[in-house]
C-alpha cells in the first residue's frame, strides 16, 4: 500500500521568507502526486500536480513542487512568503484505477 | 459554474441518532467522493462513486456508515446511531474523469458534524 508522510505538522516562516514543505511517498511504481490548501474553514483547492511531465510543476500562488524520483519525494516551494500563504497544505498520492491518499497535512504560519 | 455544494455545513446530534449528509457535485462530473477529516489529521477515504459502477465502499470504517448517488449527481451520506468518534469534517469532492488518475477533484466546503 502507498502512504505520504509530510514532514512538519507546523511550519513557520517569516513574510517575505523561502516556504519548503516536505513530501514523501512510498510507492514501487511513480504514481501521480498533488498538492492541495485548505484555508480556514474552506474546502481543499488544488495548488498543483505531477503527472508524469515536466518534473518541476508550478502551481497557483506561485507555488511551485519538484519530482524527485531518486529520493521519491514532491516538495512544495514558494521562493517568498505571504502572509495569505497561512494555511494548510496537503500532499496527497494516487496510482491509476486506485484511489487517493492524503498525507496528514503541514499549518503553514507566516510571521510578520 | 457553480463548485461541489455540501449540506448542512454544520450538524450538532446526539449520541445514538441517525443523521444524513448531502453533496451536490460540479454538473457533469462523473466521479464523486467522499472524505472524513479529523481534528488534527489529514483526509481518510471513505467512498467513491464513479458513474453507474458500484462504488468503491473499501474507506467505510464500519456498517453505521452508508452512501448513496442518486441519478449520477446528489449523493447522502448516511450515519446510522452517531458515536462521539464520528465527529469530524466530512468533505466531498467531485471529478470530470471516471478514472482517479490524474484528474483534478474539486473539493466542497465541509460539513463540521459534532456528535453530543
Amino acid at each position: 500500500a502507498q502512504s505520504v508522510t509530510q514532514l512538519g505538522s507546523h511550519v513557520s516562516v517569516s513574510e517575505g521568507a523561502l516556504v519548503l514543505l516536505r513530501c514523501n511517498y512510498s510507492s514501487s511504481v511513480p504514481p501521480y502526486l498533488f498538492w492541495y490548501v485548505q484555508y480556514p474553514n474552506q474546502g481543499l483547492q488544488l495548488l498543483l500536480k505531477y503527472t508524469s511531465a515536466a518534473t518541476l510543476v508550478k502551481g497557483i500562488n506561485g507555488f511551485e513542487a519538484e519530482f524527485k524520483k531518486s529520493e521519491t519525494s514532491f516538495h512544495l516551494t514558494k521562493p517568498s512568503a505571504h502572509m495569505s500563504d497561512a494555511a494548510e497544505y496537503f500532499c496527497a498520492v494516487i496510482r491509476y484505477g486506485q484511489n487517493f491518499v492524503f498525507g496528514p497535512g503541514t499549518r503553514l504560519s507566516v510571521l510578520p | 459554474g457553480a463548485g461541489v455544494s455540501q449540506s448542512p455545513s454544520n450538524k450538532v446530534t446526539e449520541k445514538g441518532k441517525d443523521v444524513e449528509l448531502r453533496c451536490d457535485p460540479i454538473s457533469g462530473h462523473t466521479a464523486l467522493y467522499w472524505y472524513r477529516q479529523s481534528l488534527g489529521q489529514g483526509l481518510e477515504f471513505l467512498i467513491y462513486f464513479q458513474g453507474n459502477s458500484a462504488p468503491d465502499k473499501s474507506g467505510l470504517p464500519s456498517d453505521r456508515f452508508s452512501a448513496e448517488r442518486t441519478g449520477g449527481s446528489v449523493s447522502t451520506l448516511t450515519i446510522q446511531r452517531t458515536q462521539q468518534e464520528d465527529s469530524a469534517v466530512y468533505l466531498c469532492a467531485s471529478s470530470l474523469s471516471p478514472t482517479p488518475s490524474t484528474d483534478t477533484q474539486y473539493f466542497g466546503p465541509g460539513t463540521r458534524l459534532t456528535v453530543l
